[in-house]
């Protein structure tokens, strides 16, 4: 199958500080990419979904102020975790689509943040 | 708006048995694809199976089939000879075929596979 990386695998920051995750895709181009947080033993909760060129398009209740997400080309998405705090701890998953609508979407292995 | 469901947090099966993880859903779309997932403790989610909602045979990958009931709107996940690595949490979700590839996932099911 098709795979996505995602960097860092983990990170531990002080809180106010920003933190940047990546997300490529490295066999095919990814038309969207979407970025996901799970909590211990919760599901999967769509934050945004990140069209290449466009501006991300941000579920209901997710501050796009807060998670800043930018999909600079058919490869990378990344999520920006602003001025974190230990409530954003968290991990955090990205998954990338070539777009057909059998197609299942690809997923990063997590990035794993711990804001002390 | 769809919805998945999974009604068992955990699950236990032996070694070589069979087991099957609920999922049901709700949707007023025709036209719409099932898929599940593993997540081991590593959190990578590991796609295993897939069904689209106008396939008339149920899916199957390897140890994996899907029981896809379309009037029941469910969409159970069958492992056949359970083995230890499949010891892990498993999600149900679904894609509607107009929803911008959005997938909406169940809360999951524990599964222990035991000696």
């Amino acid at each position: 199958g098709a795979v996505v990386s995602q960097h860092p695998s983990r990170v531990i920051c002080k809180s106010g500080t920003s933190v940047k995750i990546e997300c490529r895709s490295l066999d095919f181009q990814a038309t969207t990419m979407f970025w996901y947080r799970q909590f211990p033993k919760k599901s999967l909760m769509l934050m945004a979904t990140s069209n290449e060129g466009s501006k991300a398009t941000y579920e209901q209740g997710v501050e796009k102020d807060k998670f800043l997400i930018n999909h600079a080309s058919l490869t990378l998405s990344t999520l920006t975790v602003t001025s974190a705090h230990p409530e954003d701890s968290s991990f955090y998953i990205c998954s990338a689509t070539p777009g057909l609508a059998k197609e299942t979407q690809y997923f990063g292995p997590g990035t794993r943040l711990l804001v002390l | 708006a769809q919805k998945i469901t999974q009604t068992q947090p955990g699950m236990f099966v032996q070694e070589k048995e069979a087991v099957t993880l609920d999922c049901t859903y709700d949707t007023s779309d025709q036209s719409y694809g099932l898929f599940w997932y593993k997540q081991p403790s590593s959190g990578e989610m590991i796609f295993l199976i897939y069904q689209g909602s106008y396939d008339e045979q149920n899916a199957t990958e390897g140890r994996y089939s899907l029981n896809f009931q379309k009037a029941r709107k469910s969409a159970n996940l069958v492992i056949s000879a359970s083995q230890l690595g499949d010891s892990a949490m498993y999600f149900c979700a679904m894609k509607l075929t107009g929803g911008g590839n959005k997938l909406t996932f169940g809360t999951g099911t524990q599964l222990k596979v035991e000696l």
